[in-house]
């Protein structure tokens, strides 16, 4: 199922900047990185996709390796409301299209 | 512009009852998927509908669990004569475009099974 490797859980201090790593070795040309978030067994929600450009959005930034083999979330200034479990998933045409979750990262902000 | 509506939110059911969870999608999307979340672990790939269209149930078990998204109306889950191991919550998602697409799924707040 999930073509992807996320450290089971991370720390990061609040006001300062969450990098959440994410391994996707065996990764296609035509596969997407996309990441979500699922705060307290609330519905996953939708963070930010690319395929090999950086991308940055309003709620953070994806770091994609020239080799694309892995990639960074970054959450620039978190906050508490960012304490969540954090999923990388990689979608495309070898997986059916489908987003398989793994069991993702869970990540603590502490005050 | 209302999100992906589940309901019930919580349902508890008897060993051997049957379970119905509905899923309206955002307006405008024709495409849902179901996932089941089990306690402590990660999002489970159940199935991918379209309109009138089972399009990759490859996650769904081969017994008592079935989909369907009807022309007019939500889709449903139904899990006839549960077992306490169906035990979870269970997501809908859906999405403007299908497995061809790019587009990111959209979630609802799930509803919540009790099996007694």
């Amino acid at each position: 199922d999930a073509k992807t490797t996320q450290p089971p859980s991370m720390d990061c201090a609040e006001g300062r900047a969450a990098n959440l790593p994410c391994n996707h070795s065996t990764i296609s040309g035509n596969e997407y990185v996309y990441w979500y978030r699922q705060i307290h067994s609330q519905g996953p929600q939708y963070i930010i996709h690319g395929l090999k450009n950086n991308e940055t959005n309003e709620m953070a930034s994806l770091i994609i390796t020239e080799d694309r083999k892995s990639s960074t979330l970054i959450l620039p200034h978190a906050t508490l409301r960012d304490t969540a479990v954090y999923y990388c998933i990689v979608r495309g045409s070898n997986t059916g299209n489908q987003f398989y979750f793994g069991t993702g990262t869970s990540l603590t902000v502490i005050p | 512009n209302a999100g992906v509506m589940q309901n019930p939110r919580h349902l508890v059911r008897r060993r051997g009852q049957e379970a119905r969870l509905r899923c309206s999608p955002m307006k405008g999307h024709s495409h849902v998927y179901w996932y089941r979340q089990l306690p402590e672990e990660g999002l489970k790939f159940m199935v991918y509908l379209q309109k009138e269209n089972i399009i990759d149930e490859s996650g769904m078990p081969k017994e008592r669990f079935s989909a369907e998204f009807p022309k007019e109306g939500p889709s449903i889950l139904r899990i006839q004569q549960v077992v306490r191991g169906d035990s979870a919550a269970y997501f809908c998602a859906s999405s403007p475009t299908g497995q061809g697409g790019v587009g990111e799924l959209f979630f609802g707040e799930g509803s919540r099974l009790t099996v007694l």
